[in-house]
């Protein structure tokens, strides 16, 4: 079984350039998650959906941040302009959740961004 | 505010140890406790799943154990291996009205040989 796939892996950008980064989850995995990791820190959610719709997205700094999933599939999350502090890992996660039960959650590589 | 600790951050032992991983979290309204490893530069692997249900889960040398009462879980690794070397966390899904899934900032370990 194919693991949840994400790209770049690696991404540098100057202050106020915009970035994008790409997941594909799971297949039949209808719970996909986007999450920010500081280094030293554990991961913070950014955005969950379900199948297509936001689920949680109470933590996206909407300013800057956008997240989208057409066609409940692959997702994107869009940083535009991004600053410094925006410098993390951003993990992608899915989770196959048959009528409500949940089940584990299983995280990309990342994309490590740096922004100088 | 919803809170999950780690203790200790870092841990260092020597190959073959037993050792125990402690994670504490503020809200009774827990819905399922999962843990990871993070090797570095790496995403996470998942290494055991307990529901809110259950007191307990094991996979080979790893026992992972939940307390509701006291909001704490700890996994236990036996036979400590210098390729257990990473970082482990805790992501604890809870809260009332809407579940969040939030992580502890996690223990590193380092097996020595």
């Amino acid at each position: 079984e194919a693991g949840v796939a994400q790209s770049p892996r690696y991404k540098i950008i100057e202050k106020r350039q915009s970035v994008a980064f790409w997941c594909n989850p799971i297949s039949g995995h209808a719970t996909l998650y986007w999450y920010q990791q500081i280094l030293g820190q554990g991961p913070k959610l950014l955005i969950q959906f379900q199948n297509n719709g936001v689920v949680d997205d109470s933590q996206l700094p909407k300013d800057r941040f956008s997240a989208e999933r057409l066609k409940g599939v692959d997702s994107t999350l869009k940083i535009q302009p991004a600053k410094l502090e925006d410098s993390a890992v951003y993990l992608c996660a899915s989770r196959f959740s048959p009528g409500g039960r949940d089940n584990e959650q299983f995280f990309g590589p990342g994309t490590r961004l740096t922004v100088l | 505010k919803q809170e999950v600790t780690q203790i200790p951050a870092a841990l260092s032992v020597p190959e073959g140890e037993n050792l125990v991983l402690n994670c504490s979290f503020t809200d009774s309204a827990i819905y399922n406790l999962q843990w990871f490893r993070q090797d570095p530069g790496k995403g996470l692997t998942s290494l055991l799943l307990i529901q809110s249900s259950q007191r307990e889960q094991t996979s080979g040398r790893l026992n992972a154990s939940l307390d509701k009462s006291s909001g704490r879980s700890t996994l236990y690794i036996a036979a400590s291996q210098p390729g257990d070397s990473a970082t482990y966390l805790c992501a604890v899904r809870m809260g009332t009205g809407g579940f969040k899934t939030i992580f502890g900032a996690g223990t590193r370990l380092f097996v020595k040989a």
